[in-house]
Formats: structure tokens, C-alpha cells, sequence
């Protein structure tokens, strides 16, 4: 599974749009990208994953460069809410040789939304 | 999306007693568990990858006597912490995913928070 690399923390103002960089320049052609974040003592929460495309859904959106090397995570209207860890990893389906499936957490970024 | 269910959701016990938390995927058939701890303002490290009905593959330095993974199911997996002691004290998580499904990604349930007394 290719390591992904994050900015430990950033700041976003409240209805502004957060974008949270990521690196996974050792990425393979058969790994996604998965974003996930961690409220305080709960589990991690999925938020959108994509391989190569741009994908959207309702809580954010995935933009990931053509060579794949880097994704950026935006958040369009942040909220107080949206403060969290966010996790970007990269992991295959688990199909295949070599294809665990794990997901392994690097240490994130700390995304903080002021008012 | 689908539903990881973690229980309990908190628990205290003795120490040298044994602990069993359950992990149930509730709206969908999950081919393999994963088994997470992590430590305060620390990230999460997978312990385990449970697959149903074989036998749980752990991570390097993960005691497999000590943390016995059952998957007896597609909707059901256990982690029981054997002869707990304080440095056992973590938040646990677990995960279902279905490989190579159409749908790859992972839920996770809530978290056990563990302390050994």
C-alpha cells in the first residue's frame, strides 16, 4: 500500500471552502484513494474515495491529479461541524497479489474551522 | 452509508481478566474485519485483517495469543484482549469492508474505549 503524505494541521474560516492536500506520489495503477476523517473519540467516518477521476458526492469533493501523484480533499461550505482529523490512504480492493485491502492511517491533518 | 456496530462502547475491567468486544456489519455482508487500536492523539494501527471463517492475519508485533480474533461470520467478528493489564488501555475500532466488491470502501463502528484497572 503506497504512503501517503499530509500537512499535520490547518485552519479554515466557517462557510469557506477547506482543501486538504495529500501526497501519494509511490501510488500503484490498481490503489484508490480513500479520504476518511475522525470526530474525537468516535470511529472514522467515510467521506468519498476515487481512482482516477474526479468524484463528488454530498459531503465533498475528490480531485486528483492526472498523473495521480496527489489528490486535494475540498470541503465547499465548511462548518464548525467539519473540524476533524482527515485521513487520506491509498489501498487497492483487495483483489489480486499482493492487494491486502488494509487501510493504513497515516497521521492526518488536523482541519480546525473557526467562526 | 452502511452500518458497523461496535459493542460495547466503553468498559472497565480488572486487570488479568479477559474482555470480549463484538463488531456486527448491520445492512451488509462484510467479507473481511479489520481490528484497530489507537492511543491517545495518536492515529489509528491496524492490528488485525479478519477474514470470515479462516484465521486472522496480524501485524507485526500484535501478540495473536493475546488478542483473539473470531470471525465466524460475514456480519460478525470478536476481539477478545486476554489477561488484560493497564497498558492494554486504548480506544479499539473496528472495520468491514467487502474486497473486491463494487462498493470498496470501508465502514468503521464506533470505537470500544477500554480501560484496565
Amino acid at each position: 500500500d503506497a504512503k501517503t503524505t499530509q500537512p499535520p494541521s490547518m485552519d479554515c474560516a466557517e462557510g469557506r471552502a477547506a482543501n486538504l492536500p495529500c501526497n501519494h506520489s509511490t501510488i500503484s495503477g490498481n490503489e484508490y484513494v480513500y479520504w476518511y476523517r475522525q470526530i474525537h473519540s468516535q470511529g472514522p467516518q467515510y467521506i468519498i474515495h476515487g481512482l482516477k477521476n474526479n468524484e463528488t458526492n454530498e459531503m465533498a469533493s475528490l480531485i486528483i491529479t492526472e498523473d495521480r501523484k496527489s489528490s486535494t480533499l475540498i470541503l465547499p461550505h465548511a462548518t464548525l461541524r467539519d473540524t476533524a482529523v482527515y485521513y487520506c490512504i491509498a489501498s487497492g480492493r483487495g483483489v489480486g497479489s499482493g492487494n491486502t485491502g488494509k487501510l493504513i492511517f497515516g497521521q492526518g491533518t488536523t482541519l480546525q474551522v473557526k467562526p | 452509508g452502511a452500518v458497523v456496530s461496535q459493542h460495547p462502547s466503553w468498559v472497565i475491567c480488572k486487570s488479568g481478566t479477559s474482555v470480549k468486544i463484538e463488531c456486527r456489519s448491520l445492512d451488509f455482508q462484510a467479507t473481511t474485519m479489520f481490528w484497530y487500536r489507537q492511543f491517545p492523539k495518536q492515529s489509528l494501527m491496524l492490528m488485525a485483517t479478519s477474514n470470515e471463517g479462516s484465521k486472522a492475519t496480524y501485524e507485526q508485533g500484535v501478540e495473536k495469543d493475546k488478542f483473539l480474533i473470531n470471525h465466524a461470520s460475514l456480519t460478525l467478528s470478536t476481539l477478545t484482549v486476554t489477561s488484560a493489564h493497564p497498558e492494554d488501555s486504548s480506544f479499539y475500532i473496528c472495520s468491514a469492508r467487502v474486497l473486491g466488491g463494487a462498493n470498496t470502501e470501508a465502514f468503521f463502528g464506533q470505537g470500544t474505549r477500554l480501560t484496565v484497572v
